[in-house]
């Protein structure tokens, strides 16, 4: 009974590198989010998607990151040309439906940019 | 945008000493969630609300939604040594779809 999985849980790139982040949702949860948590602070919001749609991307910057979640394999945040303050935890959760659903996170990706 | 106000931002208690922890809104909430959040971990849910004065309990934890639907509170009874960790409120608003705003936490240390 498999919760959410992520991976790499760690991961350390160089300024200007890509970062790849991926998320596997719960059995049967075809809602997937993303967050973003900065060391002392609370988790916040940048994506969320269905299969194959992104619905809503309100939180997520409009440069050098980008979101998918294909019809088939993990859902992939990715951050080209990283730099020193994209250094944080990035953390998916997913939920059965949409709306009210509880959302359940997984273990989290701690990038650090050098 | 929404924001969520956590408070305390930390409390230090002795084993077996009640806690109580609280989110207030500048606006209204349809769902407040409660999570906990260990070091190095993802958090992990311990109640959900949904309705306007809702009181549910997990175990020892009580948790409320409050009545003009912009707060929601956290109990811990009995506290004991594995209670330690950051609690986050989150809620979801009328207007932010599906999207969880959180609290910025609770840090709390439980002394054996």
């Amino acid at each position: 009974n498999a919760g959410v999985m992520q991976n790499p849980r760690h991961l350390v790139r160089r300024r200007g590198q890509e970062a790849r982040l991926r998320c596997s949702p719960m059995k049967g949860h075809s809602h997937v989010y993303w967050y973003r948590q900065l060391p002392e602070e609370g988790l916040k919001f940048m994506v969320y998607l269905q299969k194959e749609n992104i619905i809503d991307e309100s939180g997520m910057p409009k440069e050098r990151f980008s979101a998918e979640f294909p019809k088939e394999g993990p859902s992939i945040l990715r951050i080209q040309q990283v730099v020193r303050g994209d250094s944080a935890a990035y953390f998916c959760a997913s939920s059965l439906l949409a709306g009210v659903s509880e959302q359940y996170f997984g273990p989290g990706t701690r990038l650090t940019v050098t | 945008g929404q924001q969520l106000n956590q408070s305390p931002q930390s409390m230090f208690i002795q084993e077996g000493e009640d806690v109580s922890m609280n989110c207030t809104s500048s606006s209204i909430f349809n769902t407040w969630l409660w999570y906990k959040q260990d070091p190095g971990e993802g958090p992990v849910l311990l109640i959900a609300l949904y309705k306007a004065g809702e009181l549910t309990s997990n175990g020892r934890l009580t948790a409320q939604f409050g009545i003009t639907r912009k707060d929601s509170f956290l109990n811990i009874s009995a506290s004991i040594p594995s209670d330690v960790g950051i609690y986050f409120c989150a809620g979801r608003g009328e207007t932010s779809g599906s999207r969880l705003t959180f609290g910025e936490g609770t840090q709390l240390t439980v002394n054996p």
